[in-house]
């Protein structure tokens, strides 16, 4: 069935930090795909999304773009921050199912 | 546009009570999503329902758990007689479904949670 593994954590960087948080993907069909970042005590917020190989999606800094031949969807920022500390979760969506990954727990000190 | 609401925020109940976790989606969604998440782990889907339907609750537990959206008025998740193990947040998320006959993905969009604890 369709699912999602993502990098296990927690990562702790320093501030300025080049983060990557793995994730790869299982899907029969041409799903789109999600990272969504939960801050303490709070909902998920989408953070990002491509909905085709090839897309890339970006906000605040992060990037991520969707590669259908590795069936990747890798998370990355260039300069990470105090206020990037979150969980990040990678997600596929397809018809009305979505899969979630476990979750990565990010950690930037000053 | 309001977002996704779900009350209360926070639920403390004794073993063997009953609670109740509402959502009222965004306006126009036609589609609820209910989701757990157990301390330091991931989300789990439960159940996908639309208006007066269930579509699909291959994540509910097998008993003490049940869901609706009713024609009116807010999705509820209820479980019964609550055990130390249902304590965790429960999430509801909301989408705005297929559109006219397309096959779509639209994300999903999270309410803050209900954080339940069983004492």
């Amino acid at each position: 069935g369709d699912s999602v593994t993502q990098m296990e954590g927690p990562v702790t960087l320093s501030e300025e930090a080049f983060l990557t948080i793995n994730c790869t993907y299982t899907a029969t069909g041409y799903p789109s795909l999600f990272w969504y970042v939960q801050y303490p005590g709070e909902g998920l917020q989408l953070l990002l999304k491509a909905t085709k190989a090839d897309d890339k999606g970006s906000n605040k800094g992060f990037e991520a773009t969707y590669r259908k031949e590795t069936t990747s969807f890798h998370l990355e920022k260039g300069s990470v921050q105090v206020s990037d500390s979150a969980v990040y979760f990678c997600a596929l969506g397809t018809g009305n199912q979505f899969y979630f990954g476990t979750g990565t727990s990010l950690t930037v000190i000053p | 546009n309001a977002g996704v609401m779900q009350n209360p925020r926070h639920l403390v109940r004794r073993r063997g009570q009953e609670a109740r976790l509402r959502c009222s989606p965004m306006k126009g969604h036609s589609h609820v999503y209910w989701y757990r998440q157990l301390p330091e782990e991931g989300l789990k889907f439960m159940v996908y329902l639309q208006k007066e339907n269930i579509i699909d609750e291959s994540g509910m537990p097998k008993e003490r758990f049940s869901a609706e959206f009713p024609k009116e008025g807010p999705s509820i998740l209820r479980i019964q007689q609550v055990v130390r193990g249902d304590s965790a947040a429960y999430f509801c998320a909301s989408s705005p479904g297929l559109a006219g006959g397309l096959v779509f993905f639209y994300e999903q969009f999270f309410g803050p949670g209900t954080r339940l604890t069983v004492l």
